[in-house]
């Protein structure tokens, strides 16, 4: 099955412009998950959906930060304006967890590389 | 705060040895997972732990779980060098009624040398 589709792969931007990057999960999933990882470092989650609504985003920085699952598929991550410290891989992952049920494996695309300047 | 601590961070291994990497977090937990990353790319589930003693094992790879002491390990048989890449753990929390909510440790950077 195809898996977790990620654009673009690379991004380099200069500090104050914004960026988005999207993400297209494994078909079925209803629960999408974008990270940021920052070299040297694991995944740090910010934001997690479940279908179109949002289960999580207490780490998500809320003045620059924004992202939305409007059809429950595929999603959209912003940051306007950036900030050099937000230089880092930003990942999306996808699992079949429902409401109620068990908690399941998350399944991560290839990342996009997000370089501020 | 919940903290996730792996160690060692760096690793570098000669073929055929064995070793382990461990995996400390700070609250309790039901399911733990190590993941594989190889240099940029994402990241591969590699086993996921449920309960208290739980041991899986894929090919030179054996992962194991005490909850009670809130330890997890990752232990390397006979090391090739196709095992080099960076291996993370992360914890599974239920945070603020979320589910899969995953708390990654900074991973072990391991090097496999002939």
């Amino acid at each position: 099955e195809a898996g977790v589709a990620q654009s673009p792969r690379y991004k380099i931007i200069e500090k104050r412009q914004s960026v988005a990057f999207w993400c297209n999960p494994i078909s079925g999933h209803a629960t999408l998950y974008w990270y940021q990882q920052i070299l040297g470092q694991g995944p740090k989650l910010l934001i997690q959906f479940q279908n179109n609504g949002v289960v999580d985003d207490s780490q998500l920085p809320k003045d620059r930060f924004s992202a939305e699952r409007l059809k429950g598929v595929d999603s959209t991550l912003k940051i306007q304006p950036a900030k050099l410290e937000d230089s880092a891989v930003y990942l999306c992952a996808s699992s079949l967890e429902l409401a109620g049920e068990g908690r399941k494996t998350q399944y991560f695309g290839p990342g996009t590389r997000l370089l501020v300047l | 705060e919940l903290k996730v601590e792996q160690n060692p961070l760096f690793l570098s291994m000669q073929e055929g040895k064995n070793y382990t990497i461990y995996c400390n977090y700070s609250t309790t937990s039901d399911r733990l997972y190590w993941y594989r990353q190889d240099p940029g790319k994402s990241l591969e589930s590699l086993f996921v732990l449920l309960s208290n003693g739980a041991v899986k094992q894929e090919g030179r790879l054996m992962a194991s779980l005490d909850t009670k002491a809130r330890l997890s390990t990752l232990h390397i048989t006979a090391a090739v060098h196709d095992l080099s890449a960076t291996y993370f753990c992360a914890v599974d929390i239920n945070f603020g009624g979320s589910q899969g909510n995953l708390i990654f440790g900074k991973g072990t950077k391991l090097s496999v040398k002939p």
